[in-house]
């Protein structure tokens, strides 16, 4: 079975320029969650999605950052304009009624450079 | 403070050692415990949940201390493979809160 779907896998671009990453979770997940990993921070949730309707968005940093889940199987995490300080690797984890488990299924990971 | 807390070590340590990682977390109202481990450029992966009698999985056990509010990982005769960094992983409730990751402890297991 897929796992976790995230592109692009690397993305290098320059300050201003809109970033867009894309996620496609596990066919019959319900929720969806956009984590954030880097050295001095770890991982932090950004936003996350519960059949479709975005339940958690307070660890998004700013108003640059936008997410949206138009449907079950995808979701994109847009930064516009993107700056130096965003350069991260972005995760996207799906789960299906994530409590029971605690199990989060990562995607591979977007790994962003802004310049 | 930091709702979950771990040494980041590295720990290094020789094959066959055992190791104990430690991990704080803030709210006292949290219900729920994993640790995930993360291999160097990849994606976290469940290792395993943390039950509040303790739980073993082969060579991990896991323990917790809610009195203490701190979580425990031993890894027993410790493989090459087992290196890689162990995230201490807590959410606050059962309802609709996401996980909350601590900042890992890395691992290296040398020969």
């Amino acid at each position: 079975d897929a796992g976790v779907i995230q592109s692009p896998r690397h993305e290098v671009t320059e300050m201003g320029q809109e970033v867009t990453l894309r996620c496609k979770p596990i066919s019959g997940h319900n929720s969806l969650f956009w984590y954030r990993q880097t050295m001095m921070r770890g991982l932090e949730l950004l936003i996350y999605f519960n059949n479709n309707v975005p339940i958690d968005d307070s660890g998004m940093p700013e108003d640059r950052f936008s997410a949206k889940m138009p449907n079950a199987s995808f979701s994109t995490l847009k930064i516009q304009p993107s700056e130096p300080r965003d350069s991260a690797v972005y995760f996207c984890a799906s789960s299906f009624d994530w409590g029971s488990t605690g199990e989060l299924f990562f995607g591979e990971g977007s790994r962003l450079t802004v310049l | 403070r930091k709702e979950v807390e771990q040494d980041p070590g590295p720990f290094n340590v020789p094959e066959g050692a055992t190791v104990a990682f430690n991990c704080t977390y803030s709210n006292s109202a949290s219900q729920s415990f994993f640790w995930y481990r993360q291999d160097c450029r990849k994606e976290p992966k469940l290792l395993m949940s943390v039950y509040s009698s303790g739980n073993e999985d082969g060579r991990f056990t896991a323990q917790l201390n809610r009195a203490s509010q701190y979580i425990s990982l031993l890894i027993r005769d410790s493989k090459l493979s087992d290196s890689a960094t162990y995230l201490c992983v807590v959410n606050k409730d059962t309802g609709r809160r996401a996980l909350t990751f601590g900042s890992g402890t890395r691992l290296q297991v040398q020969p």
